[in-house]
């Protein structure tokens, strides 16, 4: 099935404590971003991919690292979290970036309290 | 920039009646539009999009949507509400490089018996 694959789902952490979720895709797609969402504010992009070892800041990137090594993953770190970081974290993928990859398949969140 | 404007943060409807979501986009050349949808504990569902073909785009579940360029709006309707489409919807328009969707704030669809 294809899908994009998110670990974990919940997440309670306490301030400073490094964490990574991971995010995996097994449809060979190019690009992948991560978002958050906040009530009120809509999702909001924090880093994307167009490839492996291509990535670039989003709107919100503050207080958070990605890489892409592999063409499947696309970790999001976060080296000293805080509780304004207090989010649902989506990771998503496309097959190509540009207006044609629009339409991305979303994994299922992952939520995550910092506290 | 691109920007997304969705009007009303809730909308309620009985069984059966029609469901319009609005949506108003702002773009410096022709967007890429799109309309998801959102079921509770799960991630988005990509219900339609526009790219620049058919003006009225048909989407899953008997969704559809009308882009009007004159309007700058892209609403999303449904000729009869099931208590199934309860969901928050959210429209989102492509950026200009293409490297990101910016959504709108969404909108809390309730259907009632």
């Amino acid at each position: 099935e294809a899908q994009v694959t998110q670990n974990p789902r919940y997440l309670i952490t306490v301030t400073g404590k490094k964490l990574t979720v991971t995010c995996s895709q097994n449809m060979n797609h190019e690009y992948m971003s991560w978002y958050r969402q906040d009530p009120g504010l809509g999702l909001r992009q924090i880093y994307y991919s167009m490839n492996v070892e291509v990535t670039d800041k989003g709107d919100v990137p503050e207080g958070y690292k990605v890489s892409r090594k592999e063409k499947r993953n696309f970790p999001l770190i976060l080296e000293s979290p805080s509780p304004n970081q207090t989010s649902l974290y989506f990771c998503a993928s496309s097959l190509s970036w540009g207006k044609t990859g629009g339409g991305y398949t979303f994994g299922s969140g992952t939520r995550l309290t910092v506290v | 920039a691109q920007s997304v404007t969705q009007l009303g943060s809730h909308v309620s409807v009985s069984e059966g009646a029609l469901v319009l979501l609005r949506c108003n986009y702002s773009s410096s050349v022709p967007p890429y539009l799109f309309w998801y949808v959102q079921y509770p504990n799960q991630g988005l569902q990509l219900l339609l999009k526009y790219t620049s073909a058919a003006t009225l785009v048909k989407g899953i579940n008997d969704f559809e949507a009308e882009f009007k360029k004159s309007e700058t709006s892209f609403h999303l309707t449904k000729p009869s509400a099931h208590m199934s489409d309860a969901a928050e919807y959210f429209c989102a328009v492509s950026n200009q490089a293409g490297t990101a969707l910016i959504f709108g704030k969404g909108t809390t669809l309730s259907v009632s018996s």
